[in-house]
């Protein structure tokens, strides 16, 4: 069964750093991962999809890697701004036509002004 | 371009009562459609998915039922809520979307918040 970890839980820094998200997975079967955004209360909006095949995809201040054979993705944040704070998911989606995505609990961004 | 809508956005329901929470999907055919709960403390849980009218697959076992009466229309519903049954409920289709790097992808509504009290 696959696993997706998260690491750190909770992220707290002041507004300009660079930060690093860390995803892991335990089964690298993977079709392609998602990284989402979430607001308080609201759903999920996608940042980047990185397939199976590619290593990197980038959009705006955002990098995200994928190392599939380690089992690894890592969500590059750079000059962080207040209004990136937010919770950032990760998920992995194993391809077969209709499997769902499995997610990790996510990392709680917060960037202070 | 491709829409997904839910409702309600916010629902709060006695133990007990049953439960319809709706979501469509526009701008698309024949998509696969998806239903995801989180819970406090917890991640997001795949709970079904559809690839069309009349088929659904469960992935947990649950006082929960999902349904597709139309192509872009999926329901998710149960007769009697428990207390463990509150959540934030999301929708989600699944597809190749144009203008993307035509790679599959989901895209998800915007939820709904169930309180069972």
């Amino acid at each position: 069964k696959q696993e997706v970890t998260q690491i750190p839980a909770a992220l707290s820094v002041p507004e300009g750093e660079n930060l690093v998200l860390n995803c892991s997975f335990t089964d690298s079967a993977i079709y392609n991962l998602q990284w989402f955004r979430q607001d308080p209360g609201k759903g999920l909006t996608s940042l980047l999809l990185i397939q199976s095949s590619q290593r990197e995809q980038t959009s705006g201040r955002l990098n995200a890697s994928l190392d599939k054979s380690s089992g690894r993705s890592t969500l590059y944040i750079a000059a962080s701004q207040p209004g990136d704070s937010a919770t950032y998911l990760c998920a992995v989606f194993p391809g077969g036509g209709a499997d769902g995505l499995t997610f990790g609990k996510g990392t709680h961004l917060i960037i202070q002004p | 371009s491709q829409t997904i809508h839910q409702w309600p956005a916010t629902l709060v329901q006695p133990v007990g009562s049953p439960l319809s929470l709706e979501c469509t999907v526009e701008g698309t055919s024949n998509p696969n459609l998806y239903w995801y709960r989180q819970a406090a403390g917890r991640g997001l849980q795949l709970l079904f998915y559809s690839v069309g009218i009349g088929q659904i697959s469960s992935e947990v076992p649950q006082n929960l039922s999902a349904s597709r009466p139309q192509d872009r229309q999926f329901i998710l519903s149960s007769k009697k809520l428990l207390l463990s049954d509150s959540g934030f409920y999301l929708c989600a289709w699944g597809g190749v979307s144009a203008g993307t790097s035509g790679y599959y992808e989901q895209y998800f509504g915007p939820g709904t918040r169930l309180t069972v009290t």
